[in-house]
């Protein structure tokens, strides 16, 4: 089975800086996917970034980078230029394959942006 | 742009009563799936359903956990017979052609049992 483990339970950045969420992950699976979910005090979630595992190239979305080292098991979240609308719990997620596969979700780490 | 819908947003019941908490996926999505979150937990995989079937569920989904989708829009979960630890936000979330692997996720129901 597979288990998504994220050591922060809490971090703090100051707005405008950059900050860098942990996550690791255990599976024998060669092909799958891994996710980052925002989750703010309305509890919605909602999907950051994706990446492939077969992709070498770090998935990037705007102000969202991860980097995601397959051989240490690990993908972790870095946001530049923090908001204070970035301040929510951050899940990372791990799924074997599209199309009807669950999501296994770590513990969350929650974000607080500073002004 | 289309999102995944639920209702109610906020249900209270009493222990032993059964409930129905109801979801409509995306248009056009092939899979979908029931997760639950304890307060101040993280999020846990219930059920996923296909071809009017299940496809995978969880050790948590026993019994008393029934899903449906009775009319092709509305996916439905039941609880039988609700104790006090099924309290919790429930999730529907769908998955489809046009972005595999990404599951669309609803507001959520926050279920108090009582």
């Amino acid at each position: 089975a597979q288990t998504v483990t994220q050591s922060q339970p809490e971090m703090s950045v100051q707005e405008a800086e950059t900050v860098t969420l942990s996550c690791t992950y255990d599976t024998s699976e060669n092909n799958y996917y891994l996710f980052w979910y925002k989750q703010p005090p309305s509890r919605q979630m909602i999907l950051v970034i994706r990446q492939e595992a077969y992709k070498q190239q770090n998935a990037t979305e705007n102000r969202f980078s991860v980097n995601f080292q397959k051989a240490a098991k690990s993908f972790s979240l870095k946001i530049s230029d923090s908001q204070l609308g970035d301040t929510a719990m951050y899940f990372c997620a791990f799924m074997k394959h599209a199309g009807g596969s669950r999501l296994t979700f770590g513990e969350g780490t929650q974000l607080t942006v500073n002004p | 742009e289309p999102e995944v819908t639920q209702t109610p947003s906020h249900q209270v019941t009493q222990m032993g009563q059964e409930v129905i908490l109801r979801c409509v996926p995306i248009s056009n999505h092939l899979y979908f799936y029931w997760y639950r979150q304890i307060l101040g937990q993280k999020v846990e995989f219930l059920v996923s359903f296909y071809n009017n079937e299940i496809s995978e569920k969880s050790e948590i989904f026993d019994d008393q956990f029934s899903v449906e989708r009775p009319d092709g829009s509305n996916f439905t979960l039941k609880i039988r017979s609700t104790k006090l630890e099924d309290s919790a936000m429930y999730f529907c979330a769908s998955e489809g052609q046009v972005s595999w692997s990404e599951q669309y996720f609803g507001p959520g129901t926050r279920l108090t049992v009582t």
